[in-house]
């Protein structure tokens, strides 16, 4: 399959809720990387994980791996406005130059 | 910096036209991937090139595809006869390309709308 799994498809909150969005993938990786989209600033990286790491952290995102079950989490905290967005998580499943791309969460922060 | 650059950013054609897009990727940047991205869908793979080694075209959807690269500046991709299929927004990145798969930097993509 050319695409991984994320859910839910689509998350709407209150400003200032936490969102947690999920993704699943296939086979092995070396990392897996998480992505915003939104029609302000196009497409664009967030964080990488490498398969030896659990968590990591930058900003308000936190994201952990769990590689016994092939997925990962993106949690984004005291969300703003301007989270508003598809996210999609990206993995190299043991490809060292193709990533395989999720369909996305569609998270609408309302005010 | 500059950034990925793509032209044109809108493209309205009639079917079985040919059109060809254009991606400018950040200076130094080895690798250079185009994706094509359906409304409200994930990015499918469509071509991947890595300095002057060959080409990977396997996700290519059709031998109306073909893309073209000069050494690690612009590609361009190029749809023969295009079908209304072929309407989605075509995205272009590129990587450092160094050492395995590291961050893709997107351009902000051609909408190509094929009546």
């Amino acid at each position: 399959s050319q695409q991984g799994e994320e859910d839910p498809q689509a998350l709407s909150i209150q400003e200032g809720e936490n969102a947690t969005m999920n993704c699943s993938y296939k086979t092995s990786i070396n990392n897996l990387q998480w992505y915003r989209q939104n029609s302000g600033r196009g497409l664009v990286h967030l964080i990488l994980i490498r398969s030896n790491e659990r968590e990591k952290h930058s900003g308000r995102l936190r994201v952990t791996l769990d590689t016994s079950k092939k997925s990962s989490s993106l949690l984004i905290t005291a969300s703003r406005a301007a989270d508003t967005a598809s996210y999609f998580c990206a993995t190299d499943e043991d490809s060292n130059y193709q990533l395989i791309w999720g369909a996305g969460t569609k998270l609408i922060i309302k005010p | 910096g500059a950034g990925v650059s793509q032209s044109p950013s809108n493209k309205v054609t009639e079917k079985g036209k040919d059109v060809e897009l254009r991606c400018d990727p950040i200076s130094g940047h080895t690798a250079l991937y185009w994706y094509r991205q359906r409304l409200g869908q994930g990015l499918e793979f469509l071509i991947y090139f890595q300095g002057n080694s060959a080409p990977d075209k396997s996700g290519l959807p059709s031998d109306r595809f073909s893309a073209e690269r000069t050494g690690e500046s612009v590609s361009t991709l190029t749809i023969q006869r295009t079908q209304q299929e072929d309407s989605a927004v075509y995205l272009c990145a590129s990587s450092p390309g160094t050492g395995g798969i590291n961050e893709q930097f997107f351009g902000p993509g051609t909408r190509l709308t094929v009546l």
